[in-house]
């Protein structure tokens, strides 16, 4: 079981905006920052958000991530279809001295 | 552009060994923190550890659940880095991504700290432990 929660499954159609969340506690995502990653089968994960709400050159401005808390959140606008992937959430975790991710959660588009 | 590809993966016995290289181009290897994470078939992303450049100490960090068993090192000459694992369980199968990590400042009024974490992956290389 992973130490972040993720939804399992997203779904949405081409132009909308899609949330994907993820949870934790005080001693990770309300202690440090979020990462996010995308991840299409048989290809390397990609890095879309680092400092909780900050995009690397190259990643789309269609993707924004934020936090508050002990939680995070991604989000998709103009959802199109080379988005359909799965997500994951990662923090560091200072009282494990290790990163933890979440569970991932599959999008789909409709 | 940043490109690191893994090898060495296979299919081994419980109790086996295994050695995993990836090899780094496009940056600045010996000046890289790297990191080795899994993905259990079906399963969602699993940090392994990662190691330091040698600068600040060469040293690795490893997950509870392979401390021991797993050996993390680099070759700054080669600009590759290596995982090591022994004693391998039915639970180690999966598919091993290495990766870089990059790093920013984060101010506490005068002082500093670097904050690391996962930046450019591989595709990563499969394990296979059967008993």
């Amino acid at each position: 079981q992973s130490v972040l929660s993720q939804p399992p499954s997203a779904s949405g159609t081409p132009g909308q905006t899609v949330s994907i969340s993820c949870s934790g506690d005080f001693s990770d995502i309300g202690a440090d920052y979020v990462y996010w990653y995308q991840h299409l089968a048989g290809t390397a994960p990609k890095l879309l958000i680092y400092k909780s709400d900050q995009r690397p050159s190259g990643v789309p401005d269609r993707f924004s991530g934020s936090k508050s808390d002990t939680s995070a959140s991604l989000a998709i606008s103009g959802l199109r279809s080379e988005d359909a992937a799965y997500y994951y959430c990662a923090v560091w975790d200072a009282r494990l001295s290790g990163w933890v991710f979440g569970g991932g959660t599959k999008l789909t588009v409709l | 552009e940043v490109q690191l590809v893994e090898s060495g993966g296979g299919s081994v016995k419980t109790g086996g060994s295994l050695r995993l290289s990836c090899v780094a181009s496009g940056l600045s290897f010996s000046n890289t923190w790297m990191t080795w994470v899994r993905q259990v078939p079906g399963k969602g992303l699993e940090w392994v550890g990662h190691i330091k450049r040698k600068v600040d100490g060469g040293t690795a960090v490893y997950a509870a659940a392979v401390k021991g068993r797993f050996t993390i090192s680099r070759d700054d000459s080669e600009n590759t880095l290596y995982l090591r694992m022994n004693r391998l369980k039915v639970e180690d199968t999966a598919v091993y991504y290495c990766t870089t990590q990059d790093r920013f400042a984060q101010w506490f009024g005068e002082l500093f700290q670097y904050n690391y974490y996962m930046d450019v992956w591989g595709r990563g290389t499969t394990v296979t432990v059967s008993s």
